[in-house]
């Protein structure tokens, strides 16, 4: 079975400070991976995904098959950063598999 | 484009009363997800939709029921509500398997 974790809760850096969300995945066929998040008061909307290697608000995530992970990151926060984020995973059979969150919070 | 809308945005129900929630999206999207969401354990996927006329089960779809009569919308139900649906429910959509889903701005679940 697939399972998707990351295993803070949240995650709290001072402006300017690199940050980096961790999720590791557990999943028998390739996979393919997103961020999403979610800002205060609006819809949870895609950040990034690992197929399109791009940096967005200037964070960049990484599949590492070997140690199965998928972190996010960003090597200097903003207050505007300050959300939740869900890394998910997308399996053959229309499925998207999401983790528990992290909460971000960037202080001034 | 009003995206993916949801109604109601919020509701109480007492244990044992029904309901429906009804899902839009004007993209012309073929799929269409129903997802529950509880702090800690991110987002659960109940149902979920590859076309008009098609429903599948998700992760959690014991105690919904759902319909996609149309393209455009995705109702789900629940039949008697229990105290453990307690939620928030969000809808989406997406052209394809492996697409980027659009979510709805969620419908807040109190069942007392």
């Amino acid at each position: 079975a697939q399972r998707v974790t990351q295993p803070e809760k949240l995650l709290s850096v001072f402006k300017g400070a690199p940050v980096e969300l961790k999720c590791n995945y557990s999943y028998s066929g390739s996979p393919e991976l997103f961020w999403y998040v979610q800002y205060s008061r609006q819809r949870l909307q895609l950040l990034l995904r690992h197929i399109s290697r791009e940096s967005i608000k200037g964070f960049t995530a990484d599949l590492n098959k070997g140690e199965t992970s998928f972190h996010l990151k960003k090597p200097f926060a903003q207050e505007e950063d300050s959300a939740m984020y869900y890394c998910a995973l997308n399996n053959a059979g229309n499925m998207l598999t999401f983790g528990g969150g992290t909460r971000l919070m960037v202080k001034p | 484009n009003a995206g993916v809308t949801q109604t109601p945005k919020f509701r109480v129900l007492k244990t044992g009363q029904s309901m429906t929630l009804l899902c839009a999206q004007d993209m012309n999207h073929e799929y269409m997800y129903w997802y529950r969401q509880d702090p800690g354990m991110g987002l659960r996927l109940i149902h979920y939709s590859v076309g008009e006329g098609t429903t599948a089960k998700g992760e959690v779809p014991d105690g919904y029921n759902v319909s996609r009569l149309k393209k455009q919308n995705f109702l789900l139900g629940l039949e008697s509500a229990a105290p453990s649906q307690t939620s928030v429910y969000f809808c989406a959509s997406s052209w394809g398997q492996g697409a980027e889903q659009y979510f709805g701005p969620g419908t807040r679940l109190t069942v007392t």
